[in-house]
């Protein structure tokens, strides 16, 4: 299995800021995920982190309002941009490791947005 | 194509009975299924998971049956415990996309005592 750890772990945050969510993986994990889980609701893939160069978004998601970084192997950031109450959800960050058989997910982290 | 549909949506079990959760599946590209198993507050945890030329596979109480010709398969779970009360997540793995999962949309198992 892989170690994956995130935080913050929880936020409170006012309309129209932004959150950083930070995600460090071990060493074993080649490939990095965000997902975002809306309370009650399934994951839904957000993008993969690519090391050095920009993350592949799924449909519906733009870079303008979840920018990530992933500038080595180990650490992804997440940012949620002009956040609004829509964006209170959970964020996992998941990582694969070399098989890729499996996604290993971090806590999450608990958005609420006021 | 891209979906995994699951269900029962909630399911509630006396203790000891048997929990039984299926998903299905379109995309014949997905090759890989695992369940996860969430508790309130948690993230996700890698529960059991299957390859399509296995039709079961099964880990103490856990049992995953695979029928690859229906693109169907579902979690078992014998003699069901008041700690098994979670949401389960079925999972399929989407090789020709990098490796990335698509999940079912969950099921809230109550185990009564």
């Amino acid at each position: 299995s892989a170690v994956i750890s995130q935080k913050p772990s929880r936020d409170i945050c006012q309309r129209g800021t932004s959150l950083t969510i930070q995600c460090q993986v071990d060493s074993q994990v080649t490939m990095m995920f965000w997902y975002r889980q809306q309370p009650g609701q399934s994951l839904t893939l957000i993008a993969t982190a690519n090391q050095g160069s920009e993350a592949t978004y799924e449909s519906g998601f733009v870079i303008d309002k979840f920018p990530i970084s992933r500038p080595n192997l180990t650490f992804s950031t997440l940012t949620v941009s002009n956040m609004s109450p829509e964006d209170s959800s959970i964020y996992l960050c998941g990582g694969t490791v070399y098989s890729g058989n499996t996604i290993y997910f971090g806590e999450g982290s608990w958005l609420t947005v006021v | 194509q891209q979906q995994v549909k699951q269900s029962p949506q909630s399911l509630i079990v006396q203790k000891g009975g048997i929990s039984i959760i299926n998903c299905a599946y379109e995309n014949t590209a997905f090759d890989y299924f695992p369940w996860y198993q969430q508790f309130p507050g948690k993230g996700p945890a890698l529960l059991i998971a299957i390859r399509p030329d296995v039709s079961e596979k099964k880990e103490g109480r856990f049992t995953i049956s695979f029928n690859k010709s229906a693109k169907q398969f579902s979690l078992h779970i014998m003699d069901s415990q008041p700690g098994d009360s979670a949401t389960y997540f079925c999972a399929a793995r989407r090789d020709n996309y990098g490796q990335n999962f698509v999940f079912g949309p969950g099921t809230r198992l109550s185990v009564l005592p």
